[in-house]
């Protein structure tokens, strides 16, 4: 149990472009979805906080206008990368969170590696 | 502040060997949760072990051992008989915020373990 899905995998894009990443719960319903940031050799690092139907909550430092986070329903969350450019590149892994359960565990997907060219 | 750190950034061993890799947190809240996950190359986070703060209990899961110490804010992780597999990125992770309800993690920044055939 507990499966949280990425879509892409990865994926490539040119400078300029906009590329969405899904995050998908596939067993449960996630109240909450976390993206995180991880470039080469780095730890995760935090970006946002969705819950259901409200507004992200941004992590100090990160763009909100370039990171545009959608949790529209309980099993889906969306982070649209804007106008990306080459220091966008990294990898993005979400974790979904269930209410109620296991409200301090974070389920992890496996992660969309972006690469702007 | 809370924080998580993980002092070695790289070890080598020799398959066979025996390694520990050592966590050491900061945290103001009574209640909170530890975790260990590993990070192969292929990037997607394991689950490895779950501890809450009122548990001290340590923790032997086949070849893995974990030692959860309060009194030094420490939560090592042993692998015994260490195989090339177990070559990864190994990250320590704090999940706190009972009072505010956010449930963050706040992660290490890692240390890649290498196994030596």
């Amino acid at each position: 149990g507990a499966v949280v899905s990425q879509h892409p995998s990865w994926v490539i894009c040119k400078s300029g472009t906009s590329v969405k990443i899904e995050c998908r719960s596939l067993d449960f319903q996630a109240t909450t979805m976390f993206w995180y940031r991880q470039f080469p050799k780095q730890s995760l690092m935090l970006m946002a906080t969705s819950n259901e139907g409200s507004k992200a909550t941004y992590e100090q430092g990160v763009e909100k206008d370039k990171f545009l986070i959608n949790h529209a329903s309980l099993t889906l969350s969306t982070l649209t990368v804007t106008s990306a450019h080459p220091e966008d590149s990294s990898f993005y892994i979400c974790s979904a969170r269930t209410l109620p359960g296991n409200y301090y565990e974070q389920y992890f997907g496996p992660g969309t590696r972006l690469t702007v060219t | 502040a809370q924080k998580v750190t993980q002092a070695q950034t790289e070890i080598s061993v020799v398959e066979k060997e025996d390694v520990t890799l050592d966590c050491v947190y900061e945290t103001r809240d009574t209640t909170y949760y530890l975790f260990w996950y590993k990070q192969p190359p292929s990037g997607e986070l394991v689950f490895l072990i779950r501890r809450n703060s009122f548990d001290e209990q340590n923790e032997i899961s086949g070849r893995y051992s974990w030692n959860f110490q309060k009194s030094t804010s420490s939560f090592n992780f042993t692998i015994t008989a260490s195989q090339v597999v177990d070559s990864a990125v190994y990250f320590c992770a704090l999940s706190e915020g009972v009072n505010s309800g956010t449930y963050k993690y706040i992660f290490g920044t890692g240390t890649r373990l290498k196994v030596l055939a």
